[in-house]
């Protein structure tokens, strides 16, 4: 059975990095026909897609957020990881680790869920 | 950029139908998923590529996509169900989210 795991810190100080890694298990992160995801919901409000990651490290990143994060990948590890950078309160969120499935017929859409971590930024 | 646009709520009497819309130009175009989030949780997919359910989805959610408007219909809605119902598409590869439909059980 497919697991993400997401972790980090779950407070950042306001203009500092927001540092999430997702450690996958139950499959290989090498899977073929899957990307790897990161998605935020701001406490009571709804689902913001933040970016994906293939195994190759081929990412898409939502263009609104583009300047301030970073996606990778240790397959090694079976990992990926999150990096926001200049976090503002407008940042605090649940975040989310996702697999993304339909990549061969343009229906990307996560499938698997991670179980959320609360970032909360705050001085 | 696309924007998906649904009603902020939904209320539905228990054995009833309910049924939830995701409104965009030409949504009809694209592939349409659904996706079911109660108090605390992480969100569940229950409808992807339209129509499609997962394994463990029960049969009474069912979704259609045409035109500018894709729907999610539960028929003999419970008490369970009771929940948020977010629909997303995918456009110039990036994820698009709707804002989120509250669905009630009267």
């Amino acid at each position: 059975q497919l697991q993400l795991q997401g972790s980090g810190p779950g407070l950042v100080k306001p203009s500092e990095t927001l540092s999430l890694t997702c450690t996958v298990s139950g499959a290989s992160i090498r899977s073929s026909g899957y990307y790897w995801g990161w998605i935020r919901q701001p406490p009571g409000k709804g689902l913001e897609w933040i970016g994906n990651i293939y195994s190759s490290g081929d990412t898409y990143l939502n263009p609104s957020l583009k300047s301030r994060i970073t996606i990778s990948v240790d397959t090694s590890k079976n990992q990926f990881s999150l990096k926001l950078r200049s976090v503002t309160a407008a940042d605090t969120a649940v975040y989310y680790c996702t697999r993304h499935a339909g990549i061969y017929s343009s229906s990307w859409y996560p499938d698997y869920w991670g179980q959320g971590t609360l970032v909360t930024v705050s001085s | 950029s696309y924007e998906l646009t649904q009603p902020p709520s939904v209320s539905v009497s228990p054995g009833q139908t309910g049924t939830i819309t995701c409104s965009a130009d030409k949504l009809g175009d694209r592939y349409a998923s659904w996706y079911q989030q109660k108090p605390g949780q992480s969100p569940v997919l229950v409808i992807y590529q339209d129509s499609k359910r997962p394994s463990g989805i029960p049969e009474r959610f069912s979704g259609s996509n045409s035109g500018n408007t894709a729907t999610l219909a539960i028929s003999g809605t419970q008490a369970l169900d009771e929940a948020d119902y977010f629909c997303q598409t995918w456009d110039s590869s990036t994820v698009v989210f709707g804002g989120g439909t509250k669905l009630t059980v009267l």
